[in-house]
């Protein structure tokens, strides 16, 4: 069946260092890949995606990139600030099928 | 445009009462998602429609747990005699088509549910 990973949290890093939050998935056929963000008291919201492979979804100096050949799509960002703090969910979406999230990973960014 | 709106935003009540949770999703959307989301956890999928019929509802904890949707449009979510661990954010969620490819989740700001 589909399934999404991603690594575990929390992760704590420096303002201004560079972030990787790393997602792998399983899916037959042809996905769609989705980040979604939950800042913290507000709803989740859509941060980027990436409908087929080699995509590079992008948005507020996040990307990802759709890797079909490592089943991949690891989130990243240069420079982090503390407001990126926040849980990022990885999720994809085939037709016909329940969208699939993973479990979530934390991100705490010190001053 | 007007989001996916959930009603109430807060509901405190009591063990062993019923509670009913709706969600408005956004016009025209034909997918909605019910998932909980306990404090400091993850996403916990309940069930998913697609119209008016819920193709998967394997995640719905127990029979106190049920779900209707209506015209393709508004949904309930009810918990009968609701026990202390049902506590946690319920969030409602909609897309435009489903499982089509590139159709984002649009979620509520949900509803916090204590049962004392």
């Amino acid at each position: 069946g589909n399934s999404v990973t991603q690594m575990e949290g929390p992760v704590t890093l420096s303002e201004e260092a560079f972030l990787t939050i790393n997602c792998t998935y399983t899916a037959t056929g042809y996905p769609s890949l989705f980040w979604y963000v939950q800042y913290p008291g507000e709803g989740l919201q859509l941060l980027l995606k990436a409908t087929k492979a080699d995509d590079k979804g992008s948005n507020k100096g996040f990307e990802a990139t759709y890797r079909k050949e490592t089943t991949s799509f690891h989130l990243e960002k240069g420079s982090v600030q503390v407001s990126d703090s926040a849980v990022y969910f990885c999720a994809l979406t085939r037709r016909g099928f329940k969208t699939i999230f993973g479990a979530g990973t934390r991100l705490f960014v010190k001053a | 445009g007007a989001g996916v709106s959930q009603s109430p935003s807060n509901k405190v009540t009591e063990k062993g009462k019923d509670v009913e949770l709706r969600c408005d999703p956004i016009s025209g959307h034909t997918a909605l998602y019910w998932y909980r989301q306990s404090l400091g956890q993850g996403l916990e999928f309940l069930i998913y429609f697609q119209g008016n019929s819920a193709p998967d509802k394997s995640g719905l904890p127990s029979d106190r747990f049920s779900a209707e949707r209506t015209g393709g449009s508004v949904s309930t979510l009810t918990i009968q005699r609701t026990q202390q661990e049902d506590s946690a954010v319920y969030l409602c969620a909609s897309s435009s088509t489903g499982g089509a490819d590139n159709s984002p989740l649009h979620f509520g700001n949900g509803t916090r549910l204590t049962v004392t």
